[in-house]
């Protein structure tokens, strides 16, 4: 079956601080590929990052980078210091190839504090 | 300009009632979606149509019908409304192969 779990389910830091919300998936598919999105408070879900199975390479942009392993089945997103306005609940999500449906973690709830 | 457009925003009303939200996107996509966000957060795919076509139907009660006019707009009528309804309906689009899926600013259902 295929399966993102996101096993944090909330975390809490201070400004400043690095984070890292992790990601673990289950899949059949060969070809798939994964996904962030943020839901600020807003509740709009806002896309952060598309890797495909075929790039391991990791990503860094800004404050922001993944971390993409596939032996383990993991795509983990780091937050370095951190700021308020990243307080948002974080989901990954695994795109299953023949629909193009998203399926997504439970979400990890993230609150910076000042 | 709004990508992915969603009307209405909020949505109130009582049990049994009959309602639809609507979903527009203007990205020239031919495929679109809706998911569901319950009071937990969980997002869950419903329905997703590629160019008018059904192609996803996932479990959902057929209270729920989804409608596409045309390729730019997927509606969603849900009769007999129950409270287990309440939610955030997200819609969704996405360009041919791209498996990214822009979302639209949500309808926050509540029945009463």
């Amino acid at each position: 079956a295929q399966k993102v779990t996101q096993a944090q389910t909330e975390i809490s830091v201070v400004e400043k601080e690095d984070v890292t919300l992790d990601c673990v998936y289950e899949t059949r598919d060969t070809t798939y590929y994964l996904f962030w999105y943020k839901q600020p408070p807003s509740g709009e879900l806002v896309f952060l990052i598309r890797r495909n199975s075929f790039d391991e390479q990791n990503e860094i942009s800004g404050r922001y980078s993944w971390n993409f392993q596939k032996s383990t089945s993991s795509f983990n997103f780091t937050i370095t210091a951190s700021q308020v306005v990243d307080s948002a609940v974080y989901f990954c999500a695994l795109s299953e190839i023949n629909t193009g449906k998203l399926i997504f973690g439970q979400g990890t709830t993230l609150q910076v504090k000042p | 300009d709004t990508a992915v457009s969603q009307t209405p925003k909020y949505l109130v009303t009582q049990m049994g009632n009959d309602k639809s939200i609507k979903c527009e996107q203007n990205l020239g996509h031919d495929t679109m979606y809706w998911y569901k966000q319950d009071s937990k957060k969980f997002l869950k795919i419903m329905f997703s149509y590629n160019n008018k076509e059904l192609i996803i139907n996932e479990t959902v009660p057929n209270r729920f019908s989804p409608k596409s006019p045309d390729k730019a707009h997927l509606n969603l009528h849900i009769n007999s409304l129950e409270l287990g309804d309440s939610a955030v309906y997200f819609c969704a689009s996405s360009p041919p192969g791209s498996y990214e899926q822009y979302f639209g600013p949500g309808t926050r259902l509540t029945v009463t």
